[in-house]
């Protein structure tokens, strides 16, 4: 199993309140990905990073930002969490660009109430 | 939009019989596209991938067909076990990027 690892595992927290989820790789992989999954939409990219310092956005980027400072670790930030953003949030990372698989850690499940 | 459509959310499947679960997509420009399976509460993981220059591809119990006129593709598994019963998600990669577009999933329920 590629060595990932999200932290929490599970979150309850109140609208209004910013969230961070952390994104932990042991693997040197240069490429990075949150992708949050929801009944009937199947996974949907939210961030992507493809090196320190740089990302970008995926389809569902609102209400979400992310930083990559050291190549092991992805952070994933709700600024002022909203009901719409419960969710499991899953990172991935791959190894090189071309490279199509994409390592999926364990996921974060996150209540806003 | 639904670029990657899975339109079956569901399959039981008898064991040792053929799993074939079908995912359907609309850009052209998908150049690779790839299988994952999920179980409750882990995360996906990759099970089988095709390029778009290849009509199938095969490891083991599982075969991933490729029908590019028909924007088409599906996994064959055989013969199905109880440790199969999961969700299945295809997806797919548009050319030149890093990014992969997933299906809705389809649960697979493999019953002795």
């Amino acid at each position: 199993d590629a060595g990932i690892t999200q932290s929490p595992r599970h979150k309850v927290t109140e609208t209004g309140t910013p969230v961070t989820l952390r994104c932990h790789q042991t693997e040197n992989h240069r490429y990075m990905y949150w992708y949050r999954q929801d009944p009937g939409h199947g996974l949907r990219l939210i961030h992507y990073s493809y090196g320190v310092k740089d990302t970008d956005k995926g389809e569902v980027s609102d209400g979400y930002s992310v930083s990559r400072s050291k190549t092991e670790d992805f952070l994933l930030t709700l600024e002022s969490a909203t009901s719409s953003q419960t969710s499991v949030y899953f990172c991935a990372i791959s190894e090189r660009a071309g490279s199509s698989i994409q390592y999926f850690g364990a996921g974060t499940r996150l209540s806003v109430l | 939009d639904q670029q990657v459509k899975q339109n079956s959310p569901s399959l039981s499947v008898q064991e040792g019989r053929i799993s074939i679960l079908n995912c359907d997509y609309t850009n052209s420009m998908f150049d690779y596209f790839l299988w994952y399976k999920k179980y409750p509460a882990e995360g996906p993981t990759f099970l089988i991938s095709i390029s778009s220059i290849k009509d199938k591809n095969e490891d083991g119990r599982f075969t991933v067909f490729l029908n590019k006129s028909a924007k088409h593709l599906s996994l064959h598994i055989v013969p199905s076990q109880p440790g199969d019963s999961a969700v299945y998600f295809c997806a797919a990669r548009q050319m030149n990027t890093d990014k992969l577009i997933f299906g809705t999933g389809t649960r697979l329920q493999v019953f002795p």
